[in-house]
């Protein structure tokens, strides 16, 4: 069964203290790794879509990076403005749907 | 301009009652979603339409019905509503179908409470 993961679950950070979120997939045949980000009372924002590993993509703070197994979302010296949550999303093996996983809520204080 | 707009915002209604939440896109895309987040903020899929036709019909209740009067718009039913169908619906569209090889536009939600 296709299944995305995504950890942790909730990240604090200071200003300026760079992390990374995690986003795992079993999914046979992947077809793109998307990333998401939306804010409060707000509907998904596109970030990044990723088709292959090794493959990078850059967006001001945020760099989204794959392998075989998982996608990785790197956030370099983070500002509070950077504080949403962060959703990853895969198309499934055999059918168009994509499948999100539960997100990372990233809160960065001043 | 808002690229995808659905109204109601927020929506409170009583059990048992029917309500519809309506959903349009200007950006000229084939396809159309309904995705339902709860509480634990996972977004899974409702229905899919291409070109007014339904291509994904995910196992949800027949209670809810979306209906497709031109590829514009997709409009979502529900009747008969239960406690357990309060969540955050969002209705997106993409260029093309799964939103696979291009991005997906979501709108600002509703929020649906049944009390």
């Amino acid at each position: 069964e296709d299944q995305v993961t995504q950890s942790p679950e909730a990240l604090r950070l200071q200003e300026g203290e760079s992390s990374s979120l995690n986003c795992s997939y079993t999914v046979s045949g992947l077809r793109g790794l998307f990333w998401y980000r939306q804010d409060p009372g707000k509907g998904p924002e596109f970030l990044f879509t990723l088709y292959s590993a090794g493959e990078e993509k850059e967006k001001e703070r945020l760099k989204a990076t794959l392998t075989k197994k998982e996608s990785f979302l790197h956030i370099t010296a983070p500002k509070p403005e950077d504080s949403a949550t962060y959703l990853c999303a895969v198309p499934a093996s055999n059918d168009y749907k994509l499948s999100f996983g539960a997100g990372t809520t990233v809160t960065v204080r001043a | 301009d808002t690229a995808v707009s659905q109204t109601p915002k927020y929506l409170v209604t009583q059990m048992g009652n029917d309500k519809s939440i309506k959903c349009e896109q200007n950006l000229g895309h084939d396809t159309m979603y309904w995705y339902k987040q709860d509480s634990k903020k996972f977004l899974k899929i409702m229905f899919s339409y291409n070109n007014k036709e339904l291509i994904i019909n995910e196992t949800v209740p027949n209670r809810f019905s979306p209906k497709s009067p031109d590829k514009a718009h997709l409009n979502l039913h529900i009747n008969s509503l239960e406690l357990g169908d309060s969540a955050v619906y969002f209705c997106a569209s993409s260029q093309d179908v799964g939103a696979m090889n291009t991005e997906a536009f979501f709108g600002q939600g509703t929020r649906l409470t049944v009390v």
